[in-house]
């Protein structure tokens, strides 16, 4: 099952920032919080991730709780192409580097212009 | 430098069949893993390879198989064919290390009819 917990859908207008919320309750401290999102007709694509501090690349922003129990992706100003679905995901660091993403239903963003 | 590349982008089978995917990583990656992406069940994890070894399988019948080649060009099999298996088939490469990403290609649309 999955492990993380996000709305089904949200909006956000143009050129305004969105925050997508994720719930990741069970998050041990090996976790790694993984961020992507997939556009229409494409595989997932890479957006960010971090596992205890705040990180911010030239896609998003993700915020992390003190406790790590959830996190926030922050696009700053959303654009047309920011249209998608967006899935929140934890990678246990330990495994050896192993990539079994267990994917939930991600939310799907609308950006209205 | 060039993405994950899968090959064909399209097939159409009928029951019964067998079909064989192809996926080559990003150059330097050694971990390869292959999701199925249907409207139904989202995005399900089927197995993972490194260096030539599956290290990780999910919860697919024993008709799903794979390997790895030496290049680490991975394939991906299904044998007698169900309606059940359209799917898009995505395949991601990594460099296996905890505190990187995976890359993923644009995904295999196989139908069955």
């Amino acid at each position: 099952d999955a492990k993380t917990t996000q709305p089904n859908s949200m909006e956000s207008n143009e050129e305004e920032p969105v925050h997508l919320p994720c719930n990741h309750s069970t998050i041990s401290g090996t976790d790694y919080i993984h961020w992507y999102r997939q556009l229409p007709s494409q595989g997932p694509e890479y957006v960010i991730h971090g596992l205890t501090s705040n990180v911010n690349n030239r896609m998003a922003s993700l915020a992390i709780a003190e406790d790590r129990k959830s996190s926030t992706l922050i696009l700053h100003r959303a654009t047309l192409r920011d249209a998608a679905v967006y899935y929140c995901i934890l990678r246990d660091s330990t495994t050896s580097g192993t990539y079994k993403y267990i994917f939930g239903t991600g939310t799907r963003l609308k950006v209205l212009a | 430098k060039a993405g994950v590349t899968q090959t064909p982008r399209y097939l159409i089978k009928t029951r019964g069949q067998q079909v064989t995917l192809s996926c080559s990583p990003i150059s330097g990656h050694r971990s390869v893993s292959w999701y199925q992406q249907t409207p139904g069940q989202g995005l399900q994890f089927l197995f993972e390879y490194f260096s030539e070894t599956q290290r990780n399988k999910g919860n697919f019948p024993g008709r799903f198989s794979g390997r790895q080649f030496s290049n680490s060009r991975s394939e991906m099999n299904v044998s007698t064919l169900e309606l059940g298996d359209s799917a898009l088939y995505l395949c991601a490469s990594s460099f296996s290390v905890a505190n990187t990403e995976a890359f993923f290609g644009q995904g295999t649309r196989l139908t069955v009819v």
